[in-house]
């Protein structure tokens, strides 16, 4: 079984100022997949990232980065001069990639709030 | 190309009333998900197909749940009959093929029970 957690329930950052939200994650599958989605308040699931768990380098695009610790099991998303339009909820999400394309197994969230 | 179409895009509806959610996913693509969003529980998965063929439903509540894919570019997720605990928003998510990795999700249906 698969299991994400999601530690933080809300967060606040000023404009400009990198934030990290945490995802820690637990999993006997030996190749799985990290992603992180976007929710903002009009409700649509936007894909912001994914890691591959034998990617070796930290996955980019463009502010986010994701800050993989596979000893950890932590997969924690890094943003980088929040802007207004970043504030929104945030889902940790994981998946087997050995056995096709799996459902994805969601954290609970965590709500980020960017204060100008 | 369009993105994973939804309908309705809410609906409310009475206790004992049948609710048919649609879901269009995007053209070729292989995979097709239900997921459901509650505050309780959060996002969690219902069913999923690949190629029309249903690969789990164990997420499917109980047997007023039910859902089809009649073709590649159709689903349909049924609830008859609907209680308020069923109130949540529905997403229809697709994928290209086994090794994609991305799921493109459609902007969800938003159902209400009264």
């Amino acid at each position: 079984a698969q299991k994400i957690t999601q530690t933080q329930p809300g967060m606040f950052v000023q404009e400009k100022e990198a934030v990290t939200l945490d995802c820690t994650y637990d999993t006997s599958d030996q190749s799985y997949g990290l992603f992180w989605y976007k929710q903002p308040s009009s409700g649509e699931m936007i894909f912001l990232i994914y890691q591959g768990s034998y990617d070796e380098q930290n996955a980019t695009e463009g502010r986010y980065s994701l800050n993989f610790q596979k000893a950890r099991k932590s997969a924690n998303l890094v943003i980088s001069a929040s802007q207004l339009g970043d504030s929104a909820m945030y889902f940790c999400a994981m998946r087997d990639v050995l056995s096709g394309n799996t459902p994805l197994v969601f954290g609970k969230g965590t709500r980020l709030s960017v204060i100008a | 190309d369009a993105g994973v179409i939804q309908s309705p895009r809410h609906e409310v509806t009475e206790m004992g009333q049948e609710v048919t959610l649609r879901c269009k996913p995007i053209s070729g693509h292989d995979y097709l998900f239900w997921y459901r969003q509650t505050m309780m529980r959060g996002l969690e998965l219902l069913i999923y197909f690949n190629n029309n063929v249903p690969i789990d439903d164990s997420g499917m509540p109980e047997d007023r749940f039910s859902a089809k894919m009649p073709n590649a570019s159709f689903s349909t997720l049924k609830i008859q009959p609907s209680e308020p605990r069923d109130s949540a928003v529905y997403f229809c998510a697709s994928s290209l093929d086994s090794i994609s990795y991305e799921q493109y999700f459609g902007p969800g249906t938003r159902l209400t029970v009264t």
